[in-house]
C-alpha cells in the first residue's frame, strides 16, 4: 500500500532564505508526482508535475526533483517571500486511477 | 481557458438533509475526481469518474455518491448529512494519467 509522508509538518523561515520541502513514498510504481500549494480555505494550485521518467522540473524560483529508487521528492524554493506562505502538498498519481496525497508542509515566511 | 468550476462555493445544511455539489471540469478533461478535506484527516479520496464511469472509490459510506454526465460535468451527493460531513469538498479534473490534476476552488459545506 502506497504511503506518502511529508517532512517537516510545519516550517517557519525568514524572508530570503532558500528552503527544501520533502516528500517520501513507499512504492516507486507511480505515473508521476505533482506538487501543489494551498492557501487557507482555498483549492489546490498546481506548482510542478514530474513524470515518472524525469528527474526534475523547474518553474521560476521552484525546483522539484524525483528519485524513485529512494522513494523521495524534494521541492526547493529559492529566495523565499512572504507570499510563499501556504501549505505545500505532494501527490502521487498511481495505477488504479487513484492519487495519494501527503499531509502537507505548512510554510510561514516571515517578512 | 476556463478552470475547474465548483458550485456552490458555500453551503449550510441541517443534519439529516441531503446535498448535491457540482463540478465542471476543464474543457476536454474527461476524468473528474472528488476529495474531502478536513483539518483532522487531510485530503481523503472520494471517487473518480472517467467518461461517465466510476473507476475508483474511496473508503466512504454509501451516503456519498456521485455521477458524471456525457459532457464530463460531475455531481456528488451526500444524503442524511451528519455533523462530521462538514468539510471542504474539492473536485479535480485531468486529461489523463500522465497530465496531473487541476483543482477547483472547492465547496465549503457546513452541517449544523
Amino acid at each position: 500500500k502506497q504511503e506518502v509522508t511529508q517532512i517537516p509538518a510545519a516550517l517557519s523561515v525568514p524572508e530570503g532564505e532558500n528552503l527544501v520541502l520533502n516528500c517520501s513514498f513507499t512504492d516507486s510504481a507511480i505515473y508521476n508526482l505533482q506538487w501543489f500549494r494551498q492557501d487557507p480555505g482555498k483549492g489546490l494550485t498546481s506548482l510542478l508535475l514530474i513524470q515518472s521518467s524525469q528527474r526534475e522540473q523547474t518553474s521560476g524560483r521552484l525546483n522539484a526533483s524525483l528519485d524513485k529508487s529512494s522513494g523521495r521528492s524534494t521541492l526547493y524554493i529559492a529566495a523565499s517571500q512572504p507570499g510563499d506562505s501556504a501549505t505545500y502538498l505532494c501527490a502521487l498519481h498511481t495505477g488504479g486511477f487513484k492519487t495519494i496525497f501527503g499531509a502537507g508542509t505548512r510554510l510561514f515566511v516571515k517578512a | 481557458k476556463a478552470g475547474v468550476t465548483q458550485t456552490p462555493r458555500y453551503l449550510i445544511k441541517t443534519r439529516g438533509q441531503q446535498v448535491t455539489l457540482s463540478c465542471s471540469p476543464i474543457s476536454g478533461h474527461r476524468s473528474v475526481s472528488w476529495y474531502q478535506q478536513t483539518p483532522g484527516q487531510g485530503l481523503q479520496f472520494l471517487f473518480e469518474y472517467f467518461s461517465e464511469t466510476q473507476r475508483n472509490k474511496g473508503n466512504f459510506p454509501g451516503r456519498f455518491s456521485g455521477r458524471q454526465f456525457s459532457n464530463s460535468r460531475s455531481e456528488m451527493n451526500v444524503s442524511t448529512l451528519e455533523l462530521g460531513d462538514s468539510a471542504l469538498y474539492l473536485c479535480a479534473s485531468s486529461f489523463g494519467n500522465n497530465y496531473g490534476y487541476t483543482f477547483g476552488s472547492g465547496t465549503r459545506l457546513t452541517v449544523v
